[in-house]
């Protein structure tokens, strides 16, 4: 079962533009990560912010979480072509043998055109 | 460093088979974690491995299998295979101690006729 939710499912924008995709979980987290994927390949990391953070920056990148609302955003500014992927967020469950276990969202799929 | 290597890229399988799935993690990584990907179930998680003992598994029927060695390699077995198992299988690496990003390799793509 998936942990969280994405929204929006796709997102179509112009080079130039922002991009915000946002992600809600269940349960409580140890952290929230952000990941991409090109077409059906592994996934690379983007960031990640613990639970006792509220906003990171990474680049143009800027992710935010609010732990009370379990929810995150992932920011990308000034977006180009190559920021076309999938996004996922994933999340460490807290408590219990979480070991190695991040649970996925469904994903947002970005296409920035030129 | 070099990332993580999974073998093969690509195989088909016919069902009633099994297979094995191959994973090399970064050097001095101990953790692997494994996950399928399909597009009606997303990414889900199969198991951890840290130190050649499972610490973790999601919810797969026992056909879905692993182990990993004492330089941290790690295999999938399936076994008895099924047409939903075709999927993207990722392995992914990290140095196992939490909380902690994982680094992915490109997956095997499992196709099962």
């Amino acid at each position: 079962s998936q942990q969280g939710e994405e929204d929006p499912q796709a997102l179509s924008i112009q080079e130039g533009e922002n991009a915000t995709m946002n992600c809600s979980y269940k349960t409580s987290i140890n952290n929230l990560q952000w990941y991409r994927q090109n077409s059906g390949r592994g996934l690379v990391h983007l960031i990640l912010i613990r639970s006792n953070e509220r906003e990171k920056h990474s680049g143009r990148l800027r992710v935010t979480l609010d732990t009370s609302k379990k929810s995150s955003s992932l920011l990308i500014t000034a977006s180009r072509a190559a920021d076309t992927a999938s996004y996922f967020c994933a999340t460490d469950v807290a408590g219990g043998t979480s070991y190695g276990k991040l649970t996925f969202g469904q994903g947002t799929i970005l296409t920035v055109h030129p | 460093k070099a990332g993580v290597t999974q073998t093969p890229r690509y195989l088909i399988k016919t069902r009633g088979q099994q297979v094995t799935l191959s994973c090399s993690p970064i050097s001095g990584h101990r953790s692997v974690s494994w996950y399928q990907q399909t597009p009606g179930q997303g990414l889900q998680f199969l198991f951890e491995y840290f130190s050649e003992t499972q610490r973790n598994k999601g919810n797969f029927p026992g056909r879905f299998s692993g182990r990993q060695f004492s330089n941290s390699r790690s295999e999938m077995n399936v076994s008895t295979l099924e047409l939903g198992d075709s999927a993207l299988y990722l392995c992914a690496s990290s140095p196992g101690q939490g909380p902690y990003e994982q680094y992915f390799g490109p997956g095997t793509r499992l196709t099962v006729t």
